[in-house]
C-alpha cells in the first residue's frame, strides 16, 4: 500500500509546455520533499515544504504544500528537455524518521 | 562538503550468494536509511539506522540486514540472493531532527543477480 499517490504516472510533453504533477495522501505529514531522479542515479532533492499552504519557487518550478499537509503539487513552466526525469515526492511523518515515497511521475520533455 | 557515497556502484552476483553494500553519509549526519528501487515497486524502505541502532524497519525478509558503525557509515547485507533482489539500492542520510527532515541520497548500487 502506497501512502503517497502521484499522478500522472507518465507524462510526455513538448518543449515549452506547462505541466503539473500531483502528490496525494490521506495522511498528514510534517514536511514533504520533492526529488528528481535520472536513470541509474540517486534522487536529487529539489525542495522541502514545511508549512501548510506554503508555496516555493525554484526558477521554473513551483511547489505547493496543501493547507491540510496531505498533498502537494509541482508545476513546471515552459518545460525543457533537461527537466526529463522521474519526479518523486516523499512525506516525513511527525513521528519517526521513515520517509514515505510517492509512486513517481516519469516526465519526458521532447525537444 | 562531500555528499553521500555508496560503494560499489555496480555488482553482479549469482543466486545463493551474499552481498554487502556500503554507504558513507554526509559529514555530521547520523541517520542512514536504505531503500530498494525496482521498476515495478518503486522506492521501498528497507531500514533506518541512527547512532548505531536500527530505528525503523520496512517489510523485507530477514535476508536483508544492516548495521551502522560509530562513524555513521552503514553497511547493508543481503544473504542467499534471489533473482528478485536485482534492484538499485539507495541509501539516504539525514540529520534526523524535528527542525530538519531533509534526506540526501547517494548514487546507488546497481545489483544484478543472475
Amino acid at each position: 500500500t502506497q501512502l503517497l499517490e502521484q499522478s500522472p504516472q507518465f507524462l510526455s510533453i513538448q518543449e515549452g509546455e506547462n505541466l503539473t504533477v500531483y502528490c496525494n495522501s490521506s495522511s498528514v505529514f510534517s514536511s514533504l520533499q520533492w526529488y528528481r531522479q535520472e536513470p541509474g542515479e540517486g534522487p536529487v532533492l529539489l525542495v522541502t515544504v514545511v508549512t501548510g499552504g506554503e508555496v516555493k519557487k525554484l526558477k521554473r518550478l513551483t511547489f505547493q504544500f496543501g493547507d491540510a499537509r496531505k498533498d502537494s503539487s509541482l508545476h513546471i513552466t515552459a518545460a525543457q528537455p533537461g527537466d526529463t526525469g522521474l519526479y518523486l515526492c516523499a512525506g516525513a511523518p511527525f513521528l519517526g524518521n521513515q520517509f514515505y515515497f510517492g509512486t513517481g511521475t516519469s516526465l519526458t520533455v521532447i525537444p | 562538503k562531500a555528499g553521500v557515497t555508496q560503494t560499489p556502484r555496480y555488482l553482479i552476483k549469482t543466486r545463493g550468494q551474499q552481498v554487502t553494500l556500503s554507504c558513507s553519509p554526509i559529514s555530521g549526519h547520523r541517520s542512514v536509511s536504505w531503500y530498494q528501487q525496482t521498476p515495478g515497486q518503486g522506492l521501498q524502505f528497507l531500514f533506518e539506522y541512527f547512532s548505531e541502532t536500527q530505528r525503523n524497519k520496512g517489510n523485507f525478509p530477514g535476508r536483508f540486514s544492516g548495521r551502522q558503525f560509530s562513524n555513521s557509515r552503514s553497511e547493508m547485507n543481503v544473504s542467499t540472493l534471489e533473482l528478485g533482489d536485482s534492484a538499485l539500492y539507495l541509501c539516504a542520510s539525514s540529520l534526523r531532527s524535528p527542525q530538519n527532515t531533509e534526506a540526501f541520497f547517494g548514487q546507488g548500487t546497481r545489483l544484478t543477480v543472475v
